[in-house]
């Protein structure tokens, strides 16, 4: 079984500056992936970056980027520039074929940016 | 590419009504994921179909219960509601393992049980 902890409920950073949000998890499995989904207040979930167990290299895109410490089981996002869009539930996910393709989350982080 | 789209966004229902919801995932998606999102629960899977087969089932009482068509849309169904049944559904489309196990998530059904 999968499990996947956030442990900052709320969390609050202003325009343009830099907040990380973290993820736990813990898994059997050696083939895995993981993701960070983004929850604006209209309710549609975004993916927002996803990494490969199997990769050493962090993901990144654009102002998103991870720190995957895979013995730690830690994978958290890094936001960088934070912009008012950026407001919304950040959820981390694991994923893997034994898992029956099905997404296990963590419980959120609710994140918002002010002026 | 168009989007996963789910219908109805909104739906009240009474209890012991029944209820079906619709997802058309992303061309070229196979597989279909459905998950239930409540404050208390966070998101919780319910399952998930590909090439018209349930693969994996959640931890959900038989009231629930889905299909995937040919055209790999799909729909669920939830039988005699009950109040905790109020909740957003989601739909998510993927590839899933045949390119890539990302989901993509549609705008969602906010179900109202009264």
């Amino acid at each position: 079984a999968q499990t996947v902890t956030q442990s900052q409920p709320e969390m609050s950073v202003q325009e343009a500056e830099t907040v990380t949000l973290s993820c736990t998890y813990d898994t059997s499995e050696n083939n895995y992936y993981l993701f960070w989904y983004k929850q604006p207040p209209s309710r549609q979930m975004i993916l927002v970056i996803r990494q490969e167990a199997y990769k050493q290299q962090n993901a990144t895109e654009n102002r998103f980027s991870v720190n995957f410490q895979k013995a730690a089981k830690s994978f958290s996002l890094k936001i960088s520039d934070s912009q008012l869009g950026d407001t919304a539930m950040y959820f981390c996910a694991c994923i893997n074929s034994n898992s029956g393709y099905a997404l296990n989350f963590g419980k959120g982080t609710s994140l918002l940016v002010t002026p | 590419k168009a989007g996963v789209t789910q219908t109805p966004r909104y739906l009240i229902k009474t209890r012991g009504q029944q209820v079906t919801l619709s997802c058309s995932p992303i061309s070229g998606h196979r597989s279909v994921s459905w998950y239930q999102q409540t404050p208390g629960q966070g998101l919780q899977f319910l399952f998930e179909y590909f090439s018209e087969t349930q693969r994996n089932k959640g931890n959900f009482p038989g009231r629930f219960s889905g299909r995937q068509f040919s055209n790999s849309r799909s729909e669920m169904n939830v039988s005699t509601l009950e109040l905790g049944d109020s909740a957003l559904y989601l739909c998510a489309s993927s590839l899933a393992g045949t390119g890539g196990y990302e989901q993509y998530f549609g705008p969602g059904t906010r179900l109202t049980v009264t």
